[in-house]
């Protein structure tokens, strides 16, 4: 069945450093993709997303880019800050589905 | 704008006892509505979705339940809380048209004792 498999966290990095975190997925048609983040103590919001194969979604300095020949869509941002600290989760959609198909998560832990 | 909320946002509850939480969805109509459940340091396990009133799926089976009483109302219910049912519990929706894009609500902590 379809799957999205994240790196696993905690990921630990210094203010101002360049962050990836890496995405890919398994599906049987043509999924959109989907980063969504979580703060401390929060619920979930929507990060960035793409629809279609080389789309680059981008917000808040973050971007992803949807590669269907590699099946990916790793987040990246190039210069991290302390209020980034978040659990990241990265996600499939299938339009025939009603549900999301979700990574497991990966905590991102900015050090001033 | 469209709003979400959930409550309590935060409960401690016997083991046995019973459980509601309520989630209400503001400024659109006929969403699709999801329980969500993150056990700590873990991801999301969908428990329960609804297309519309009185309809809902279920993802787990468990002795957890859910009802939609009106459009933008999504109750979840147990009748007897287990330890296991201790998490965070997160009431989303998505417009009918784009079920991709989920909105959040705060979240509600539930520990059981």
């Amino acid at each position: 069945g379809d799957s999205v498999t994240q790196m696993e966290g905690p990921v630990t990095l210094s203010e101002e450093a360049f962050l990836t975190i890496n995405c890919t997925y398994t599906a049987t048609g043509y999924p959109s993709l989907f980063w969504y983040v979580q703060y401390p103590g929060e619920g979930l919001q929507l990060l960035l997303k793409a629809t279609k194969a080389d789309d680059k979604g981008s917000n808040k300095g973050f971007e992803a880019t949807y590669r269907k020949e590699t099946t990916s869509f790793h987040l990246e941002k190039g210069s991290v800050q302390v209020s980034d600290s978040a659990v990241y989760f990265c996600a499939l959609h299938m339009d025939s589905n009603y549900q999301l198909i979700w990574g497991a998560g990966t905590k991102l832990i900015i050090k001033p | 704008s469209q709003t979400i909320h959930q409550w309590p946002a935060t409960l401690v509850q016997p083991v046995g006892s019973p459980l509601s939480l309520e989630c209400t969805v503001e400024g659109t109509s006929n969403p699709n509505l999801y329980w969500y459940r993150q056990a700590a340091g873990r991801g999301l396990q969908l428990l329960f979705y609804s297309v519309g009133i009185g309809q809902i799926s279920s993802e787990v089976p468990q002795n957890l339940s859910a009802s939609r009483p009106q459009d933008r109302q999504f109750i979840l219910s147990s009748k007897k809380l287990l330890l296991s049912d201790s998490g965070f519990y997160l009431c989303a929706w998505t417009y009918r048209e784009t079920t991709g894009e989920l909105f959040f609500g705060e979240g509600s902590r539930l520990t059981v004792l």
